[in-house]
């Protein structure tokens, strides 16, 4: 049984297109986040939801607006694409929002914009 | 969150010890250490943490100086599975979101 999935796993577009990113987990995790990680591999957070409620909200563009419609679910939507959010992009999940739960991530969607 | 600092990258060879080490001088008392590795084209996972004690669980141990200002991941015999990024991280104790740093990329030779 996958914990955490992420679909697609590639995502090739044009420059200015939208797309979505759809995470998923079936652990009955109350928290869940997105993370990006760049060509230099560098891995940062980008958003995280406690039971559907925004907690984390980084220096991201407002292009980027993530959905929660219940606590499994946290989907990424990217309006007006541009070049550098080419990157891989991690979906996580983890059971409560402090103590230091672990976080169980998902594979991964590899986003290219040309 | 506090920084820590890790070599870019280290060697093993299969079937031996490996020690990976962190610096965190800028640690504070409510920081727990985290490890997390990244294996080639997956998304990272947990590895170990700790606060004070040394920890050991079926992956790996955790050795934290008794200063706390740094700490060293122990991979007892090294697999061609655990060639990896490492990465390690402090937490404060309200949690939260995970701050990675470059890591170590440790590479196991047969």
């Amino acid at each position: 049984d996958t914990a955490v999935s992420q679909t697609p796993k590639y995502l090739v577009t044009q420059m200015g297109n939208d797309k979505s990113i759809k995470c998923e987990q079936n652990l009955g995790h109350d928290t869940m986040y997105w993370y990006k990680q760049d060509s230099k591999k560098f891995l940062k957070i980008m958003f995280s939801y406690n039971n559907k409620e925004l907690i984390i909200n980084e220096t991201v563009p407002n292009r980027f607006s993530p959905k929660s419609p219940d606590k499994a679910h946290l989907n990424l939507h990217i309006n007006s694409l541009e070049l550098g959010d080419s990157a891989v992009y991690f979906c996580a999940s983890s059971p409560y929002r402090g103590l230091q739960e672990t976080q169980y991530f998902g594979p991964g969607t590899r986003l290219l914009v040309l | 969150d506090a920084k820590t600092t890790q070599p870019n990258s280290m060697e093993s060879n299969e079937e031996e010890p490996v020690h990976l080490p962190c610096n965190h001088s800028t640690i504070s008392g409510t920081d727990y250490i985290h490890w997390y590795r990244q294996l080639p084209s997956q998304g990272p996972e947990y590895v170990i943490h700790g606060l004070t004690s040394n920890v050991n669980n079926r992956m790996a141990s955790l050795a934290i100086a008794e200063d706390r200002k740094s700490s060293t991941l122990i991979l007892h015999r090294a697999t061609l599975r655990d060639a990896a990024v490492y990465y390690c991280i402090l937490r404060d104790v309200q949690g939260g979101k995970l701050i990675f740093g470059q890591g170590t990329e440790l590479s196991v030779k047969p």
